[in-house]
């Protein structure tokens, strides 16, 4: 069964271009989450879909990304317009359920985004 | 903030020696996870425990929890250069994970 995949697995961009990255989770997880780690610091929670539907944005930066996962598969994280302090690691992960009962969330290999 | 700190920051051992990473948190807890990750590659979970368990085993990895400090500690026994990697504690708040910032773990062969 394949995991969580993400691309790129690598992201060079300028700042002030757009980037957009891609999360395709484990087939049938209908959690879906992005976290990131920026700078070397703690990994930071971003959001969490449940299917195609935001349940919890609380962890997004600013208004400069945008997550989408529309249909309820895959999602996608577009940052526009970038910002240097944006570089870190981005991951996203899946879990089959939710809620206060622990259900494992699956990483996928994270994408590296360097602001220059 | 509910996020763990880990210490040390970094740590560098022989290869065949003990690794001991440890993590404290701040609010009340359902269970904490010890997850890896290896340069270049996805978080990886390692082991999971209880806020009833005071310790678990899985292979090399020992886990401890004290609810009472607030406090888990990582232990990974003969250690390997594969073991090479961050380590992380995790919560759960919600339906998020809350990470704390992790320890770099060098095993020197």
């Amino acid at each position: 069964e394949a995991g969580v995949t993400q691309f790129p697995s690598h992201s060079v961009i300028e700042k002030g271009q757009t980037v957009t990255l891609r999360c395709d989770p484990i087939s049938g997880h209908d959690n879906l989450y992005w976290y990131r780690r920026v700078m070397g610091k703690e990994i930071k929670f971003l959001l969490h879909f449940v299917k195609e539907s935001k349940q919890d944005e609380s962890g997004m930066p600013n208004n400069r990304f945008l997550a989408e996962r529309t249909g309820g598969t895959y999602s996608t994280l577009k940052v526009q317009p970038a910002e240097l302090e944006d570089s870190g690691v981005y991951f996203c992960a899946s879990s089959l359920g939710q809620g206060v009962v622990f259900n494992e969330q699956f990483f996928g290999p994270g994408t590296r985004l360097t602001v220059l | 903030s509910q996020q763990g700190e880990e210490d040390p920051q970094a740590l560098s051992i022989q290869e065949g020696e003990n690794a001991t990473m440890n993590c404290s948190y701040k609010t009340s807890i359902n269970n904490l996870q010890w997850y890896r990750q290896n340069s270049g590659r996805g978080l990886v979970h390692l082991i999971l425990i209880r806020s009833n368990e005071r310790e678990k085993h899985s292979g090399r990895l020992r886990v401890t929890l004290d609810t009472s400090k607030k406090s888990s500690s990582l232990l990974i026994t003969a250690s390997r250069a594969a073991d090479t990697a961050s380590y992380f504690c995790a919560t759960v708040y919600g339906n998020k994970l809350v990470f704390g910032a992790g320890t770099i773990l060098r095993v020197k062969s």
